[in-house]
């Protein structure tokens, strides 16, 4: 695959497991974000990596720890997760500037299930 | 804080037949408004895009109109085809991309 990638596709973890999501980028943005995606609802934006600066949280539990290294590279690490923790994780990645808004390059998703 | 709602949550048309999915934002200041996407097992993908600049914008059979007074914009498919069948997510902005609330998504369906 190219453009956008993640690894794993699938994962099933207990709820005292420490596991990370990588995400990476081949199209030289500037910008990357994780994704929640859960059955009828809305994309939840989880965070926001502009330029490497965490740029909005939007309050989302501290068992989920992003890191972005450098701008291809996205992870987000998870802890002590809860069985509403499953969903599909969805990275993706845009150029970002001056305040407007480009189109977003989505990732095939970690579909991660929470035991 | 911004909400926005889409409808209908799924739609069933006959192929050849037309689509429309409509959305309503509710804060004024939005000023872009993308549509994405989701075929079965697959990622988001953009497929047309509005600013509030303008109230029409056409790409083959799929456009996307918007009414700003009103505050809501709809995507409309024409001559609908098999691979027209996905989940539609319309999204709304006033500013960048960080500030993009998107709708619940539209199950399309299309009839053979």
């Amino acid at each position: 695959e190219t453009g956008v990638t993640q690894t794993p596709r699938h994962l099933v973890m207990g709820m005292t497991n420490k596991k990370s999501l990588k995400c990476e980028q081949h199209l030289g943005h500037n910008a990357m974000y994780w994704y929640k995606q859960s059955a009828k609802k809305p994309l939840e934006l989880m965070f926001v990596y502009s330029l490497e600066e965490r740029v909005e949280n939007n309050s989302v539990p501290s068992r989920f720890s992003p890191e972005c290294p450098n701008s291809s590279h996205l992870f987000l690490h998870l802890h002590t997760l809860q069985p509403e923790d499953s969903a599909l994780y969805l990275c993706a990645s845009s150029q970002d500037g001056q305040g407007l808004p480009y189109e977003q390059y989505f990732g095939p998703g970690t579909r991660l299930t929470v035991t | 804080g911004e909400n926005v709602e889409q409808h209908p949550s799924t739609l069933s048309v006959q192929e050849g037949d037309s689509a429309v999915i409509k959305c309503t934002y509710s804060d004024s200041a939005s000023n872009y408004f993308p549509w994405y996407k989701q075929e079965l097992g697959k990622r988001p993908q953009l497929i047309i895009d509005i600013r509030s600049n303008v109230g029409e914008k056409k790409d083959q059979r799929i456009a996307v109109t918007l009414n700003k007074t009103a505050k809501h914009f709809s995507l409309h498919i024409t001559e609908t085809q098999p691979e027209d069948s996905a989940v539609y997510f319309c999204a709304a902005s006033k500013g960048s991309n960080y500030q993009l609330i998107w709708g619940a998504g539209t199950k399309l369906i299309i009839k053979p």
